[in-house]
């Protein structure tokens, strides 16, 4: 069974830095792109980062460009995201989620998501 | 980047059709195939995927859903609608970077 659990948020004040996980099981982390997308409270989803399978491509949103980091340790079949400059729009809940395979460009798994609140 | 836009929310009866719109400011084809993905969401929950590549039912998902279209006007369609799919659907697009989903259009019961 697939399975992806994120860890690492919490409250956190503007400026500051945090750093997610996410820990994949159930398949072979090392052959598929991951991403994390975000969703502010009671608004929609926003893709974030993605990064392949071996780490060559790696793209972000422009809202994010620059402050975060996607990272991932195929070892240790857990996905990064370095948060750091947090803004109060940066508050959301923070899925991880495993693109569907090389030449399928969507997400079949999502973890259950992980709180990120930016406020002093 | 591509803007995709869904109606805010749809009212709708049990075991009646319930369709939802996705329109999006740019072609999302490309060789053939639709770069459009709809997920449910329930409240609490996080996204499922329902409908990969504009029509194709991703595993374990009832046939009573089906997505169509092509270019900039997609579908989503229940039929016929249960309890259970009350929630919010977003479409999704994933033709270029940054990929974008649209706001939700929220299914509601009549």
């Amino acid at each position: 069974e697939v399975q992806l659990v994120e860890s690492g948020g919490g409250l956190v004040q503007p400026g500051r830095s945090l750093k997610l996980s996410c820990v994949a099981s159930g398949f072979t982390f090392s052959n598929y792109g991951m991403n994390w997308i975000r969703q502010a409270p009671g608004k929609g989803l926003e893709w974030v980062a993605y990064i392949s399978s071996g780490s060559s491509y790696i793209y972000y949103a422009e809202t994010v460009k620059g402050r975060f980091t996607i990272s991932r340790d195929n070892a240790k079949n857990t996905l990064y995201l370095q948060m750091t400059s947090l803004r109060s729009e940066d508050t959301a809940l923070y899925y991880c989620a495993r693109r569907a395979g090389s030449y399928q460009y969507y997400f079949d798994y999502w973890g259950q998501g992980v709180m990120v609140t930016v406020s002093s | 980047d591509i803007v995709l836009t869904q109606s805010p929310a749809l009212a709708v009866s049990l075991e009646q059709r319930a369709t939802i719109s996705c329109k999006t400011s740019q072609n999302v084809d490309n060789y053939g195939i639709s770069y459009m993905h709809w997920y449910q969401q329930k409240p609490g929950q996080q996204p499922k995927l329902l409908i990969y590549e504009g029509s194709n039912l991703a595993s374990g998902i009832p046939a009573r859903f089906s997505g169509s279209g092509s270019g900039t006007d997609f579908t989503l369609t229940i039929d016929p609608v249960e309890a259970d799919d009350i929630a919010t659907y977003y479409c999704q697009q994933s033709k270029d970077y940054p990929y974008t989903f649209g706001a939700g259009t929220k299914l509601e019961l009549k």
